[in-house]
């Protein structure tokens, strides 16, 4: 079955400072992936489509500048964290379809706290 | 943005119970339906999915139906056991909003044994 591999499942950064989550599907190609946040007993929150070979479409509310997504080739988008301070602390999770309108394959999640 | 509600937000049964998780969505103009389960820190597991043209679909001791005009979907857990406790989220894809998923916000179950 087609696996999403998300990279790293935990991270603890200082405010200030920047984080690279990688998501990479590994046995099919992704045009779309998408990235997902979630707080501590919330639902997750759609934070942006990332679209290979073009610009992310960012949701309302969620900072482009702040969260940068890169989707450079078709088995990998990258989330950069900004400047990460402490209210950026969550659960961030990645997920594609291996078609259009197929469902979708989960990353494990990276677990950011930032201090 | 269409709305997920998912009923009830935490339950708690004795092992061996039959129960029934709820969710209800606007607009009955769905792609599909999915049910996951979410384990406490950990990522989502796919559990179910439903067509848009389906009206439910059966793993083991779950079975998950889908009513479009009544903007329902229903996750039936038989025979409950404590490996069930879980939060348990139901997601609705529409082809508008580029095929991503609209999560609830999830029933948290306990199964006590």
């Amino acid at each position: 079955g087609a696996v999403v591999s998300q990279h790293p499942s935990w991270v603890i950064c200082k405010s200030g400072t920047s984080v690279k989550i990688e998501c990479r599907s590994l046995d099919f190609q992704a045009t779309t992936m998408f990235w997902y946040r979630q707080f501590p007993k919330q639902s997750l929150m759609l934070m942006a489509t990332s679209n290979e070979g073009s610009k992310a479409t960012y949701e309302q509310g969620v900072e482009k500048d702040k969260f940068l997504i890169n989707h450079a080739s078709l088995t990998l988008s990258t989330l950069t964290v900004t400047s990460a301070h402490p209210e950026d602390s969550s659960f961030y999770i990645c997920s594609a379809p291996d078609f259009v309108g197929g469902p979708l394959h989960f990353g494990n999640g990276t677990r950011l706290t930032v201090t | 943005k269409q709305e997920v509600t998912q009923i009830p937000a935490a339950l708690s049964v004795p092992e061996g119970e039959n129960l029934v998780l709820n969710c209800s969505f606007t607009d009955s103009a769905i792609y599909n339906l999915q049910w996951f389960r979410q384990d406490p820190g950990k990522g989502l597991t796919s559990l179910l999915l439903i067509q848009s043209s389906q009206r439910e679909q059966t793993s083991g001791r779950l079975n998950a139906s889908l009513d479009k005009s009544s903007g329902r979907s229903t996750l039936y857990i038989a025979a409950s056991q404590p490996g069930d406790s879980a939060t348990y989220l139901c997601a609705r894809m529409d082809s508008n909003s580029g095929y991503a998923l609209n999560f609830g916000k999830g029933t948290s179950l306990l199964v006590t044994p």
